[in-house]
């Protein structure tokens, strides 16, 4: 089945660095992936929607300057949290779904971020 | 803003059926209904998805109500595995999702 490869699984940083987030569609190709954030016992927090080629969608309140993505192909979504600071610890994830109308959302398996 | 609603949490015993509701009263006719589960520290997993008619695969069955303003994941005999958030998602045409707080679904021996 299809599967979404997220990278790296785990990330320890000082705070003041950027890290970046990577997200690859293995076996498809996905115009549009979608970032969350999650903090421990919360629900899934949608951050934005990526497109590729083209400037991604924030939800209100993700700051954008902050939390910069990138989507320059068709199979790769980059999530580059900058300058971060202890309050940016925190699960993220991304999802892919295939070109089509009835497809379903693929799932990374999560990037725990910490920033000391 | 539009969401879906769910029971912040359901308990129920193994082997039993468990019918987990969500509301989604803001559905659009080309709105699809989804329903993902996630583990601890893992990415959410595919469980089954619909648009008006009922559906059934090997891991459940979604009973989708006649207005599609609500809708049931039905798992009819739960296992200590089954362990896990549910979340309910409408996916708007490509870009757009729709989902809320989730329900976190215990499951007794």
């Amino acid at each position: 089945g299809a599967v979404v490869s997220q990278h790296p699984s785990w990330v320890i940083c000082k705070s003041g660095t950027s890290v970046k987030i990577e997200c690859r569609s293995l076996d498809f190709q996905a115009t549009t992936m979608f970032w969350y954030r999650q903090f421990p016992k919360q629900s899934l927090m949608l951050m934005a929607t990526s497109n590729e080629g083209s400037k991604a969608t924030y939800e209100q309140g993700v700051e954008k300057d902050k939390f910069l993505i990138n989507h320059a192909s068709l199979t790769l979504s980059t999530l580059t949290v900058t300058s971060a600071h202890p309050e940016d610890s925190s699960f993220y994830i991304c999802s892919a779904r295939p070109t089509g109308k009835n497809e379903k959302l693929f799932f990374g398996s999560g990037t725990q971020l910490s920033v000391l | 803003d539009a969401k879906t609603t769910q029971p912040n949490s359901m308990e129920s015993n193994e082997e039993e059926p468990v019918h987990l509701p969500c509301n989604h009263s803001t559905i659009s006719g080309t709105d699809y209904i989804h329903w993902y589960r996630q583990l601890p520290s893992q990415g959410p997993e595919y469980v089954i998805h619909g648009l008006t008619s009922n559906v059934n695969n090997r891991m459940a069955s979604l009973a989708i109500a006649e207005d599609r303003k609500s809708s049931t994941l039905i798992l009819h005999r739960a296992t200590l595995r089954d362990a896990a958030v549910y979340y309910c998602i409408l996916i708007q045409g490509a870009q757009k999702l729709v989902f809320g707080q989730g329900t976190r679904l215990t499951i007794n021996p």
